[in-house]
């Protein structure tokens, strides 16, 4: 069955700490591949994307992320995270190749707790 | 800031109820779907609908039904509620296939 694995569910980091939060994937094909990232208190809201082209992608907030196709891996990263970027952070995918739809398959999510 | 918005933010109900929990997104998107969501944990499609009089189930199987009779509103509604629906639901649109999915702000339902 296809599936997205996140590899942890909590993450306690200080401020000016890296973070690099893993994504895996088990499907065959072409692929589309997002992180999306929920504040406290407000909407799921696209962090960044990959379609295709340059495997790796920069998003909003200094995040980027990298797309190995041989791996199945798109991992997030920050160099130096704050405060403001506690959160809970999802993998997601779809495969424009299987389904017509767009239908997203999630990750569990893993929360990220940046401590002053 | 995606335009979808959601009704009503926070649900608490008695069991055996109707309830209908409402969508809307002013972007003109065709596709559009319907997540559950429980607390730490992934969160599941159970519908989706590409279109006017569209509707389909997704992978999580749901008691809940849908209706899309015009394109910008998505309800979906539970004749009768029960303990187990309590959860989080989330609606989001997109404009095609492997467009980005806007989510709106989700419904957080209880029922006792």
């Amino acid at each position: 069955a296809q599936s997205v694995s996140q590899h942890n569910h909590h993450v306690i980091l200080s401020e000016a700490a890296s973070l690099e939060l893993g994504c895996n994937y088990s499907y065959g094909g072409t692929v589309n591949l997002f992180w999306y990232v929920q504040y406290p208190g407000q909407h799921l809201q696209l962090l960044l994307k990959y379609f295709s082209g340059d495997p790796l992608v920069k998003g909003i907030k200094g995040f980027e992320a990298e797309f190995i196709k041989s791996k199945f891996s798109f991992n997030l990263r920050k160099p130096s995270v704050q405060w403001s970027d506690t959160a809970e952070y999802f993998c997601a995918v779809n495969a424009p190749s299987t389904d017509s739809w767009g239908k997203l398959q999630f990750g569990a999510g893993t929360q990220v707790v940046v401590t002053p | 800031e995606a335009d979808i918005y959601q009704t009503p933010r926070y649900l608490v109900i008695g069991t055996g109820k109707k309830i209908t929990l409402e969508c809307s997104q002013t972007m003109g998107h065709d596709k559009m779907y319907w997540y559950q969501q429980d607390p730490g944990m992934e969160l599941h499609l159970i519908h989706y609908s590409y279109g006017v009089n569209s509707t389909e189930k997704g992978d999580l199987s749901s008691e809940s039904t849908v209706s899309r009779i015009r394109t910008e509103h998505f309800p979906l509604t539970l004749e009768s509620a029960r303990p187990s629906h309590t959860s989080q639901y989330l609606c989001a649109s997109g404009r095609d296939s492997t467009d980005t999915q806007y989510f709106g702000p989700g419904t957080r339902l209880t029922v006792l």
